[in-house]
Parts: structure tokens; C-alpha cells; sequence
């Protein structure tokens, strides 16, 4: 059964810091994983999508890599800003029931100024 | 602009009452799914549905049902047989069910249900 795993469950950091979210799945028989960011009492955003026969991908100052034969992903974030504060959640996209997205527990991140 | 809308936003229901959330997307998209999220917790799939007039249980069925009768809607009923709905619910929708090749799903902004 594919479980996903998200570390830490929460973080905090002064503006301007680097910082990277880490999330790890037991499976490696995925499609894609994806990275969402929810912002307080809202839906769901998608980040960044990586294929499975993907390394990374880059969206501004956001990079995932996935590395399936280990069964992880780490979302790299540069230079954050306050408005970065949000919980960032990461999901593996598996071959049935449907394509189902399995969620990790998400990060919740803070960045203060 | 295309999206996914859901309402009421806030939902309040009384032990033994059946409630329904709606969910429309205007994005024409063949498969939608709705899931269920606990405070601190990722989302668990409740129901999916590939096409209209078709739909299969996810992990949490139980308690809940729903219904594909036009492409663009598809609304969950919470029945009373759900001992514990109080949660945020989520519909999500992708364009169809077996095209992987990059298209994100695309999520409401969520229901809030409590039961009083």
C-alpha cells in the first residue's frame, strides 16, 4: 500500500532563507508526483508536476526533484518570502483506483519577516 | 475564467440529517473526485467518477454518496450514516481519468462541514 510522508510537519524560517520540504512514498510504481500549496481554509494549488520519468522541475523560485528509486521528492524554495506561508502538501499519482492522488500530511511553512 | 466552484462554503448539520455539497467545473473535464480533509492531516479520496453516469468508491465511501448525471456536476450527499463528517471537503477534476501526461488536477475552494 502506498503511503506518503511528509517531513517536517512544520517549519519556520526568517525571510530570505533557503529552505527545502522533503517528502518520501513507499512505491516507486507512480505516474507523477505533485506539489500543491494550501493556503488557511482554501483548496488546493498545484506547485510543480514531475513526470515519473522526470528528475525535476522549476517554477521561479521553486524546485522539486524526484528521485523514484529511493522514494523521494524534496521541494526546494529560494530566497522565501513572507507570502510563501502557506502548507505545502506533496502526492504520488498511482495506477488505480483511478489515478487516485495519495497526499502526504503536508508541511506547514512560516516565514517570518 | 474556468474553474471548479463548490457551496455553500459553510455547512452545518444536525445529527440525522442528509446534507449535500455541490461541485461544478466549467473546465469540461471528464473526471471529477471528491475528497475529504481532516484538520492537520493530507486528503483521502471519497469518490471518483471517470465519466457521466459512472462513478467508484475511494477509500472512505462509507456514509457518503453521489451522482454524475451531467458532465460539469457532480454534488456529494454526507447521509446520516457518516458518524464523524466533520471536515473539509475538496472536488478536484483533470481532463480525463487516463491522461497523465502532465495535466494538473485543478481543486475547489472546499467545503467547510461541521455537525452541531
Amino acid at each position: 500500500k502506498q503511503e506518503v510522508t511528509q517531513i517536517p510537519a512544520a517549519l519556520s524560517v526568517p525571510e530570505g532563507e533557503n529552505l527545502v520540504l522533503n517528502c518520501s512514498f513507499t512505491d516507486s510504481a507512480i505516474y507523477n508526483l505533485q506539489w500543491f500549496r494550501q493556503d488557511p481554509g482554501k483548496g488546493l494549488t498545484s506547485l510543480l508536476l514531475i513526470q515519473s520519468s522526470q528528475r525535476e522541475q522549476t517554477s521561479g523560485r521553486l524546485n522539486a526533484s524526484l528521485d523514484k528509486s529511493s522514494g523521494r521528492s524534496t521541494l526546494y524554495i529560494a530566497a522565501s518570502q513572507p507570502g510563501d506561508s502557506a502548507t505545502y502538501l506533496c502526492a504520488v499519482q498511482i495506477y488505480n483506483q483511478g489515478g487516485k492522488l495519495i497526499f502526504g500530511q503536508g508541511t506547514e511553512l512560516s516565514v517570518k519577516p | 475564467d474556468g474553474g471548479i466552484t463548490q457551496s455553500p462554503k459553510y455547512l452545518f448539520r444536525k445529527e440525522g440529517q442528509n446534507v449535500t455539497l455541490s461541485c461544478e467545473q466549467n473546465l469540461n473535464h471528464d473526471a471529477m473526485y471528491w475528497y475529504r480533509q481532516d484538520p492537520g492531516q493530507g486528503l483521502r479520496l471519497i469518490y471518483y467518477s471517470q465519466i457521466v453516469n459512472d462513478f467508484q468508491k475511494g477509500d472512505i465511501a462509507e456514509g457518503y454518496s453521489v451522482s454524475r448525471e451531467k458532465k460539469e456536476s457532480f454534488p456529494l450527499t454526507v447521509t446520516s450514516a457518516q458518524k464523524n463528517p466533520t471536515a473539509f471537503y475538496l472536488c478536484a477534476s483533470i481532463p480525463r481519468l487516463t491522461d497523465f501526461s502532465g495535466n494538473t488536477i485543478y481543486f475547489g475552494e472546499g467545503s467547510w462541514l461541521t455537525v452541531v
